[in-house]
C-alpha cells in the first residue's frame, strides 16, 4: 500500500506571503504509459466538505484563484499558494489516486501569523 | 457540473447495519469510479471503497468483508451497505466521484455507532 507523508502538520505563515506544503509518497505515482502523476490536493474548512485546488499534481481546477500552484513528479509533491489571504486558513490534504487502497495524508493546518 | 448528495446516516448500536445513499446523474454513475470516503471529526480522510465503471470494486482492510458498496441505475444512485458496524466506524462519510479528469465530492453524511 502507497503510503502519503504530508510536512509540516502545522503552518503559520504572515498575510501575503508564501505557504508551501510537502507531501511524499512511499512509491512513485507518476504513470509511464501517461506521464501524469495521480496526485490531487484539497482545501478543507470546518464543517466543510474537501474542496478540490490541484488534480494531475499540477492542473489547477477550474475557479480556483491562481496563487495556488502544484509541483513535483515520482514520490515528492509540492503546494504553494504564493501570497497568503485571510480565507485560505484551512487544513489541506494531499491525496494518491494511483492505485487502491487510494491513500490521503495526514494534513496540514494553516494559519496566519 | 457534477453533483453528489449522500443520505442515510444516523444513530446505529454496535454490531447494527446501516445503508448510505450517494444521489447522483446517470451520467455520472455509468461513466466515473465511485469512491467512499469517511473522516472522524478532526480528524484526517480514509478512502473507504470504490466501484469502477466496469463493476469492480474495492476495500480498505479496515472496512472489508462488513462494508458493500454498489449502485442502482434505475435511481441513479450510490450505496454503501454498512454490516457489524464498530465505534470506529463513526465518521463522516464523503462520496466521490473520478471522472478521469477531476474530483467531485458530496457534503457528507454523518454515521455515529454507539450505544
Amino acid at each position: 500500500d502507497i503510503v502519503m507523508t504530508q510536512s509540516p502538520g502545522s503552518l503559520t505563515v504572515s498575510l501575503g506571503e508564501r505557504a508551501t506544503i510537502n507531501c511524499k509518497s512511499s512509491q512513485s505515482i507518476l504513470y509511464s504509459s501517461n506521464n501524469k502523476n495521480y496526485l490531487a490536493w484539497y482545501q478543507q474548512k470546518p464543517g466543510q466538505p474537501p474542496k478540490l485546488l490541484i488534480y494531475w499534481a499540477s492542473t489547477r481546477e477550474s475557479g480556483v484563484p491562481d496563487r495556488f500552484s502544484g509541483s513535483g513528479s515520482g514520490t515528492d509533491f509540492t503546494l504553494t499558494i504564493s501570497s497568503l489571504q485571510a480565507e485560505d486558513v484551512a487544513v489541506y490534504y494531499c491525496h494518491q489516486y494511483y492505485s487502491t487502497p487510494q491513500a490521503f495524508g495526514q494534513g496540514t493546518k494553516l494559519e496566519i501569523k | 457540473e457534477v453533483q453528489l448528495v449522500e443520505s442515510g446516516g444516523g444513530l446505529v448500536q454496535p454490531g447494527g447495519s446501516l445503508r448510505l445513499s450517494c444521489a447522483a446523474s446517470e451520467f455520472t454513475l455509468t461513466t466515473t469510479d465511485m469512491h467512499w470516503v469517511r473522516q472522524v471529526t478532526g480528524k484526517g480522510l480514509e478512502w473507504v471503497s470504490a466501484i469502477g465503471t466496469a463493476g469492480d470494486t474495492w476495500y480498505a482492510d479496515s472496512v472489508k468483508g462488513r462494508f458493500t458498496i454498489s449502485r442502482e441505475y434505475g435511481k441513479n444512485s450510490l450505496y454503501l451497505r454498512m454490516n457489524s458496524l464498530r465505534a470506529e466506524d463513526t465518521a463522516v462519510y464523503y462520496c466521490a466521484s473520478w471522472g478521469g479528469s477531476s474530483w467531485s465530492w458530496g457534503q457528507g453524511t454523518l454515521v455515529t455507532v454507539s450505544s
